[in-house]
């Protein structure tokens, strides 16, 4: 069984650039979410795809966009970004069971310095 | 808004002992719980979970106790070895609803988190 990969490790952009972040779920979850987290601080829930679609969005500005598709692969995309944008990025994923709540299981993370 | 939080921020133990770390919520319509451990450079590492049916749940070396009550979570570590020190999160989800109803009702919430060294 494969874990949750993600991609790259780490990352160098300038202030208004995009940037692309890529994870692949765990073996049999359809479900990935994606967060934030600042150094010293806890993971910030960002947003979720099931089954391609979005399932529930955090605190952030739409400058912060994703997809997923039907392999259940994620993408997030961030655009015009800001120096507070650098942090480590986490997704996770998870088997998505209706009705109820199941572990969701992260990812390295991809850690993103903005300059 | 709601929140997960942390009772102590640091933990020091030695080697071979007990550790208890905790945690406070208080988003009273949570009904599922899971501890995280993280090590530096790494994504968080699912340890054990625990639903609001349950008051302990046990798993290798670890037990996880809930108290509704009062709103609190602990996580027992037994026989604390140098391979455990990391920093370890609570995280919450609330009651859900079916996926694409709307809302974040799988996301999680975390805290900040306790920093456990072990010392030899």
């Amino acid at each position: 069984e494969t874990g949750v990969t993600q991609s790259p490790t780490h990352l160098i952009k300038t202030r208004g650039q995009q940037v692309t972040l890529r994870c692949s779920s765990q073996s049999g979850h359809n479900t990935v979410s994606w967060y934030q987290q600042a150094l010293g601080q806890g993971p910030q829930f960002i947003f979720q795809y099931y089954r391609e679609e979005e399932n529930g969005r955090g605190n952030f500005p739409p400058r912060f966009s994703g997809l997923q598709f039907p392999n259940y692969s994620s993408e997030l995309n961030v655009n015009a970004l800001e120096l507070d944008d650098s942090a480590l990025y986490l997704c996770a994923s998870s088997p998505g069971l209706a009705g109820g709540q199941s572990a969701q299981y992260f990812g390295p993370g991809t850690r993103l310095l903005v300059l | 808004g709601e929140s997960v939080g942390l009772h102590l921020p640091t933990l020091s133990v030695q080697e071979g002992d007990n550790s208890i770390i905790n945690c406070a919520y208080s988003n009273s319509a949570s009904d599922y719980f899971i501890w995280y451990k993280q090590e530096s450079g790494k994504g968080p590492q699912f340890i054990i979970d625990i639903r609001s049916n349950m008051d302990k749940r046990q798993g290798q070396r670890v037990t996880v106790l809930l108290n509704k009550t009062v709103k609190h979570l602990s996580l027992q570590i037994a026989a604390t070895q140098p391979g455990d020190s990391a920093v370890y999160f609570c995280a919450e989800i609330p009651q859900g609803l079916p996926p694409n109803s709307g809302g974040s009702n799988y996301k999680l919430t975390f805290g900040k988190g306790t920093l456990l060294t072990v010392n030899p």
